[in-house]
């Protein structure tokens, strides 16, 4: 498709449950976000990848969360053990060159924890 | 304190009328600065792109940016109800690839 495609859309997990959330960005893509947007609040930065080398996680908020883009295009968002604070929409965003440029955004997975 | 202040709104206005967003922020290193408008269960998509100071129009949207103030501006003329949505300012510095985004402004136009 044309655009940044995250998979699933919604997910519902038990407390302690592991997720894995997939982001296909934009064909050709350089650079690669994750970020975890809390109701009523702005995006708020995870992570990125330039090609398949992860640059900066620090905003990773625990050692739960774990990001991988292997093969320098689909990346998928892993959350162990999941808490209710996790509840959120990841949202992954692409862009064409590796410099400070227009981030493309997808329509978000939206995790809630019970 | 967050680094990036933003009104949350909701902001209500009638068809037609003009629009100011804002935001206030802390860290003098930014140097990028956009808006992003994002609908209801939607990403946010990009309206407008500045980096340093200045203003940049493009349609019915103009961005300005005042770093003496650490304050940036977007207006909206001649709003539409499709305009409705929440507008979120970011920014970032050279040295980080990372936005950070304000929490939003919620905005409605009444028909």
């Amino acid at each position: 498709g044309a655009g940044v495609s995250q998979s699933p859309r919604y997910k519902v997990a038990k407390r302690g449950q592991d997720v894995a959330l997939r982001c296909d960005p934009i064909s050709g893509h350089v650079s690669l976000f994750w970020y975890q947007q809390a109701l009523g609040q702005g995006p708020e930065f995870l992570t990125y990848f330039q090609n398949e080398a992860q640059l900066d996680k620090s905003g990773l908020p625990s050692d739960r969360f774990f990001a991988e883009r292997p093969e320098g295009s689909v990346s998928t968002l892993k959350i162990q053990r999941t808490q209710q604070e996790d509840s959120a929409v990841y949202l992954c965003a692409s862009s064409l060159d590796r410099y400070t440029g227009e981030l493309f955004f997808g329509e978000g997975s939206r995790l809630t924890v019970l | 304190q967050k680094e990036v202040e933003q009104d949350p709104g909701p902001l209500s206005v009638p068809e037609g009328a003009i629009v100011s967003l804002n935001c206030t922020y802390s860290n003098s290193a930014f140097q990028y600065f956009m808006w992003y408008r994002q609908y209801s269960r939607k990403g946010p998509e990009l309206l407008m792109y500045t980096y340093s100071s200045g203003n940049k129009e493009d349609g019915r949207f103009t961005a300005q940016v005042d770093k003496s103030s650490k304050y940036i501006s977007l207006f909206i003329r001649d709003s539409q109800p499709s305009d409705s949505a929440t507008y979120l300012c970011a920014m970032s510095d050279t040295g980080r690839r990372a936005l950070t985004f304000g929490s939003g402004t919620r905005l409605q136009v009444q028909p």
